[in-house]
């Protein structure tokens, strides 16, 4: 059985660089893609982008200026960095197994549990 | 940018049948997906590719596409299906959810 866990800062101030960790365990990383996700207290889900086991990314339009997704198959990891945070990014933030074809026809199967991000000073 | 409309809420008496519509411009040419999120937990896939079911979904969730609409439907609806629903669909250049529907079974 696959599980995702996310890990990292709860608090991050504005302006500064959000960084998130989602470790894999139960399965391989290969031939997947990888996601993350966010959903604001109260609000929907949002997608911020998605990597390859092998590395090549795709990242969301409305954000992928801000956005850098990096994966070490070594540790069954893989990573959000997302800069110049503002209080609209916060959210809890998953990370989850991408399935289906990419592009084309992406779906999530696993979901880690999720972890809150507040953007504040 | 492309939008996928659920209605905000929907209710459905213990046992009767529960529908959910995601609408959204040529829906039907792409597959549509379905979560189930609880209150505090992560989202659950009810429904991929239009209308398959993942292993440990209960055959009461179904789901179909075309033209313009997708629909999940609940038959003989549980008091633990009351949750919110997303769709989801890939537009030609990002995962695109719809704004999620609160189901209430009352």
């Amino acid at each position: 059985q696959v599980q995702l866990q996310e890990s990292g800062p709860g608090l991050v101030k504005p302006s500064e660089t959000l960084s998130l960790m989602c470790t894999v365990s139960g399965g391989s990383m290969n031939n997947y893609y990888w996601s993350w996700i966010r959903q604001p207290p109260g609000k929907g889900l949002e997608w911020i982008g998605c990597i390859y086991y092998s590395g090549s990314t795709n990242y969301n339009p409305s954000l992928k200026s801000r956005v850098t997704i990096s994966v070490d198959t070594s540790k069954n990891q893989f990573s959000l960095k997302l800069s110049s945070a503002t209080a609209a990014d916060t959210a809890v933030y998953y990370c989850a197994r991408q399935a289906g074809t990419m592009p084309g026809a992406p779906y999530f199967d696993y979901w880690g549990l999720g972890t809150l991000v507040t953007v504040s000073s | 940018s492309y939008e996928l409309t659920q209605p905000p809420s929907v209710s459905v008496s213990p046992g009767q049948t529960a529908t959910i519509t995601c609408s959204g411009d040529t829906l039907g040419n792409n597959f549509a997906y379905w979560y189930q999120q609880k209150p505090g937990q992560s989202p659950v896939l009810v429904i991929y590719q239009d209308f398959k079911r993942p292993s440990g979904i209960p055959e009461r969730f179904s789901g179909s596409n075309s033209g313009s609409t997708a629909t999940l439907t609940i038959s003989g609806t549980q008091a633990m299906d009351e949750a919110d629903y997303y769709c989801q669909a890939w537009d030609s250049t990002t995962v695109v959810f719809g704004g999620g529907t609160k189901l209430t079974v009352l």
